[in-house]
Protein backbone atom coordinates (compact mmCIF):
# COMPACT_ATOMS: atom_id res chain seq x y z
CA UNK A 1 0.00 0.00 0.00
CA UNK A 2 0.58 4.06 -0.11
CA UNK A 3 2.95 5.52 2.65
CA UNK A 4 2.53 8.50 4.22
CA UNK A 5 5.41 9.82 6.83
CA UNK A 6 5.20 12.49 9.18
CA UNK A 7 8.21 13.94 11.36
CA UNK A 8 8.74 14.61 13.84
CA UNK A 9 6.87 11.95 15.43
CA UNK A 10 7.09 13.48 18.48
CA UNK A 11 7.58 17.00 20.10
CA UNK A 12 7.92 18.89 23.06
CA UNK A 13 7.84 22.74 22.79
CA UNK A 14 7.07 25.81 25.53
CA UNK A 15 4.22 28.07 25.29
CA UNK A 16 4.03 30.66 22.78
CA UNK A 17 6.23 29.21 20.59
CA UNK A 18 5.60 27.50 17.05
CA UNK A 19 6.39 24.21 15.94
CA UNK A 20 5.89 22.60 12.08
CA UNK A 21 5.13 18.79 11.61
CA UNK A 22 5.67 17.43 8.09
CA UNK A 23 3.71 15.17 6.09
CA UNK A 24 4.86 13.44 3.22
CA UNK A 25 2.96 11.05 0.55
CA UNK A 26 6.46 8.54 -0.35
CA UNK A 27 5.19 6.63 -2.85
CA UNK A 28 2.86 8.05 -4.72
CA UNK A 29 1.85 11.90 -5.53
CA UNK A 30 -1.17 13.50 -3.27
CA UNK A 31 -3.02 16.65 -4.84
CA UNK A 32 -5.08 16.43 -1.39
CA UNK A 33 -4.00 15.76 2.19
CA UNK A 34 -5.96 16.03 5.31
CA UNK A 35 -4.73 16.85 8.81
CA UNK A 36 -6.88 15.43 11.81
CA UNK A 37 -6.44 15.64 15.79
CA UNK A 38 -7.19 13.53 18.20
CA UNK A 39 -7.69 14.20 22.26
CA UNK A 40 -6.57 11.20 24.37
CA UNK A 41 -9.38 8.92 24.75
CA UNK A 42 -11.50 10.36 21.82
CA UNK A 43 -11.94 10.01 17.85
CA UNK A 44 -9.76 11.49 15.29
CA UNK A 45 -11.45 15.11 14.61
CA UNK A 46 -11.24 16.53 10.68
CA UNK A 47 -9.57 19.78 10.91
CA UNK A 48 -8.61 21.03 7.22
CA UNK A 49 -8.25 19.84 3.96
CA UNK A 50 -5.37 21.01 2.10
CA UNK A 51 -5.01 20.94 -1.84
CA UNK A 52 -1.59 21.61 -3.81
CA UNK A 53 -1.03 25.24 -4.78
CA UNK A 54 -4.05 26.32 -3.00
CA UNK A 55 -5.53 27.73 0.31
CA UNK A 56 -6.46 24.92 2.96
CA UNK A 57 -10.06 24.66 3.90
CA UNK A 58 -10.58 24.55 7.74
CA UNK A 59 -13.17 22.55 9.43
CA UNK A 60 -15.80 24.73 11.53
CA UNK A 61 -13.80 25.57 15.17
CA UNK A 62 -10.78 25.39 13.56
CA UNK A 63 -8.61 28.92 13.76
CA UNK A 64 -6.38 29.10 10.63
CA UNK A 65 -4.38 31.72 12.17
CA UNK A 66 -3.76 29.27 14.32
CA UNK A 67 -3.29 25.91 12.56
CA UNK A 68 -1.45 27.66 9.52
CA UNK A 69 -1.14 24.96 6.29
CA UNK A 70 1.22 24.95 3.50
CA UNK A 71 0.72 22.07 0.84
CA UNK A 72 3.61 23.64 -1.64
CA UNK A 73 4.34 20.49 -3.30
CA UNK A 74 2.49 17.00 -4.43
CA UNK A 75 4.37 14.94 -1.67
CA UNK A 76 4.61 17.51 1.14
CA UNK A 77 1.99 19.16 3.57
CA UNK A 78 3.21 21.22 6.38
CA UNK A 79 0.73 22.11 9.38
CA UNK A 80 2.60 24.81 11.58
CA UNK A 81 0.98 25.36 15.26
CA UNK A 82 1.73 29.60 16.16
CA UNK A 83 1.96 30.38 19.53
CA UNK A 84 1.13 26.99 21.08
CA UNK A 85 -0.54 26.71 24.56
CA UNK A 86 -1.10 23.84 26.36
CA UNK A 87 -4.42 22.84 25.60
CA UNK A 88 -2.87 22.53 21.77
CA UNK A 89 -1.30 19.20 23.23
CA UNK A 90 -2.83 16.31 21.07
CA UNK A 91 -1.73 13.86 18.27
CA UNK A 92 -2.01 15.32 15.16
CA UNK A 93 -2.54 13.15 11.72
CA UNK A 94 -2.09 13.32 8.16
CA UNK A 95 -3.52 11.70 5.84
CA UNK A 96 -3.02 11.77 1.97
CA UNK A 97 -5.34 11.01 -0.82
CA UNK A 98 -4.44 8.85 -3.82
CA UNK A 99 -4.81 9.82 -7.27
CA UNK A 100 -8.01 9.50 -9.62
CA UNK A 101 -6.39 6.27 -11.23
CA UNK A 102 -6.15 4.79 -7.62
CA UNK A 103 -8.87 5.50 -6.30
CA UNK A 104 -9.16 8.14 -4.20
CA UNK A 105 -8.53 6.25 -1.25
CA UNK A 106 -6.74 7.76 1.73
CA UNK A 107 -3.56 6.67 3.49
CA UNK A 108 -2.71 7.96 7.14
CA UNK A 109 0.57 8.94 9.07
CA UNK A 110 2.12 7.48 11.68
CA UNK A 111 0.84 10.81 13.56
CA UNK A 112 2.88 13.56 15.74
CA UNK A 113 2.25 13.74 19.54
CA UNK A 114 2.64 17.52 20.33
CA UNK A 115 3.25 18.26 24.03
CA UNK A 116 3.09 21.99 24.73
CA UNK A 117 4.48 22.55 28.02
CA UNK B 1 -22.10 10.60 4.58
CA UNK B 2 -24.47 7.84 6.64
CA UNK B 3 -23.51 7.27 10.34
CA UNK B 4 -22.65 3.67 11.36
CA UNK B 5 -23.11 2.33 15.20
CA UNK B 6 -20.78 -0.20 16.88
CA UNK B 7 -20.05 -1.47 20.21
CA UNK B 8 -18.25 0.50 22.75
CA UNK B 9 -15.85 -2.48 23.12
CA UNK B 10 -15.47 -6.41 22.40
CA UNK B 11 -13.33 -8.92 24.05
CA UNK B 12 -11.83 -11.26 22.21
CA UNK B 13 -9.52 -14.67 22.98
CA UNK B 14 -6.62 -15.09 21.02
CA UNK B 15 -6.72 -17.29 18.07
CA UNK B 16 -10.42 -17.02 18.04
CA UNK B 17 -12.53 -14.97 15.44
CA UNK B 18 -13.04 -11.55 16.19
CA UNK B 19 -16.32 -10.84 14.91
CA UNK B 20 -16.94 -6.46 15.01
CA UNK B 21 -20.66 -5.56 13.83
CA UNK B 22 -21.66 -2.27 12.81
CA UNK B 23 -25.13 -1.41 12.08
CA UNK B 24 -25.53 1.74 9.23
CA UNK B 25 -29.19 1.60 8.39
CA UNK B 26 -29.20 4.90 6.21
CA UNK B 27 -26.51 3.64 3.90
CA UNK B 28 -27.03 5.06 -0.07
CA UNK B 29 -26.66 2.93 -2.49
CA UNK B 30 -23.43 4.48 -3.21
CA UNK B 31 -21.86 4.23 -0.09
CA UNK B 32 -19.47 1.91 0.25
CA UNK B 33 -18.21 0.39 3.78
CA UNK B 34 -14.56 0.84 4.93
CA UNK B 35 -13.05 -0.49 7.78
CA UNK B 36 -10.09 1.15 9.56
CA UNK B 37 -7.75 0.03 12.87
CA UNK B 38 -5.99 2.55 14.96
CA UNK B 39 -3.46 0.43 17.40
CA UNK B 40 -2.61 2.59 20.04
CA UNK B 41 -0.79 5.85 19.39
CA UNK B 42 -0.26 5.27 15.93
CA UNK B 43 -2.34 6.40 12.52
CA UNK B 44 -5.07 5.30 11.03
CA UNK B 45 -4.80 1.82 9.30
CA UNK B 46 -6.90 0.36 6.03
CA UNK B 47 -7.92 -2.75 6.74
CA UNK B 48 -11.14 -3.50 3.81
CA UNK B 49 -13.52 -2.03 1.87
CA UNK B 50 -16.69 -3.18 0.51
CA UNK B 51 -20.00 -1.90 -1.67
CA UNK B 52 -22.46 -4.96 -1.27
CA UNK B 53 -20.85 -8.48 -2.43
CA UNK B 54 -18.76 -10.10 0.92
CA UNK B 55 -15.05 -9.61 0.71
CA UNK B 56 -11.61 -10.98 1.56
CA UNK B 57 -7.97 -9.93 1.95
CA UNK B 58 -4.97 -11.16 4.08
CA UNK B 59 -6.05 -8.49 6.73
CA UNK B 60 -9.97 -9.84 7.33
CA UNK B 61 -13.24 -10.40 5.77
CA UNK B 62 -16.08 -7.88 5.45
CA UNK B 63 -19.89 -9.48 5.66
CA UNK B 64 -22.36 -7.01 4.00
CA UNK B 65 -26.01 -7.89 4.81
CA UNK B 66 -28.26 -7.92 1.70
CA UNK B 67 -30.08 -4.77 2.72
CA UNK B 68 -26.98 -3.46 3.35
CA UNK B 69 -27.90 -1.72 6.68
CA UNK B 70 -25.35 -3.74 8.48
CA UNK B 71 -21.77 -5.34 7.77
CA UNK B 72 -19.46 -7.42 10.15
CA UNK B 73 -15.89 -7.56 10.47
CA UNK B 74 -14.23 -10.83 10.97
CA UNK B 75 -10.94 -11.58 11.62
CA UNK B 76 -10.40 -14.99 11.63
CA UNK B 77 -7.69 -15.94 14.07
CA UNK B 78 -7.02 -12.67 16.34
CA UNK B 79 -3.67 -12.19 17.37
CA UNK B 80 -2.69 -9.66 20.49
CA UNK B 81 -1.29 -6.89 17.40
CA UNK B 82 -5.22 -7.06 16.92
CA UNK B 83 -5.87 -5.03 20.06
CA UNK B 84 -7.10 -1.83 18.60
CA UNK B 85 -9.97 0.82 17.76
CA UNK B 86 -12.04 -0.21 14.53
CA UNK B 87 -13.70 2.27 12.96
CA UNK B 88 -16.79 1.53 10.58
CA UNK B 89 -17.32 4.22 8.11
CA UNK B 90 -19.66 4.79 6.02
CA UNK B 91 -18.73 6.96 2.53
CA UNK B 92 -18.91 7.68 -1.36
CA UNK B 93 -15.68 5.51 -2.60
CA UNK B 94 -13.10 8.54 -3.26
CA UNK B 95 -14.01 11.76 -2.82
CA UNK B 96 -15.51 12.36 0.37
CA UNK B 97 -13.65 12.90 3.37
CA UNK B 98 -13.18 9.87 6.06
CA UNK B 99 -15.66 10.61 9.64
CA UNK B 100 -14.33 8.77 12.59
CA UNK B 101 -16.99 7.66 14.76
CA UNK B 102 -16.11 6.43 18.20
CA UNK B 103 -15.27 2.64 16.84
CA UNK B 104 -15.35 -0.55 18.97
CA UNK B 105 -11.97 -0.95 21.51
CA UNK B 106 -11.10 -4.75 20.49
CA UNK B 107 -8.73 -6.06 23.27
CA UNK B 108 -7.57 -9.67 22.56
CA UNK B 109 -6.60 -11.53 25.50
CA UNK B 110 -3.94 -14.38 25.12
Amino acid sequence: GAVVSQHPSRVICKSGTSVKIECRSLDFQATTMFWYRQFPKQSLMLMATSNEGSKATYEQGVEKDKFLINHASLTLSTLTVTSAHPEDSSFYICSARSPRDSGYEQYFGPGTRLTVT
Amino acid sequence: DAKTTQPTSMDCAEGRAANLPCNHSTISGNEYVYWYRQIHSQGPQYIIHGLKNNETNEMASLIITEDRKSSTLILPHATLRDTAVYYCIVRVRGYSTLTFGKGTMLLVSP
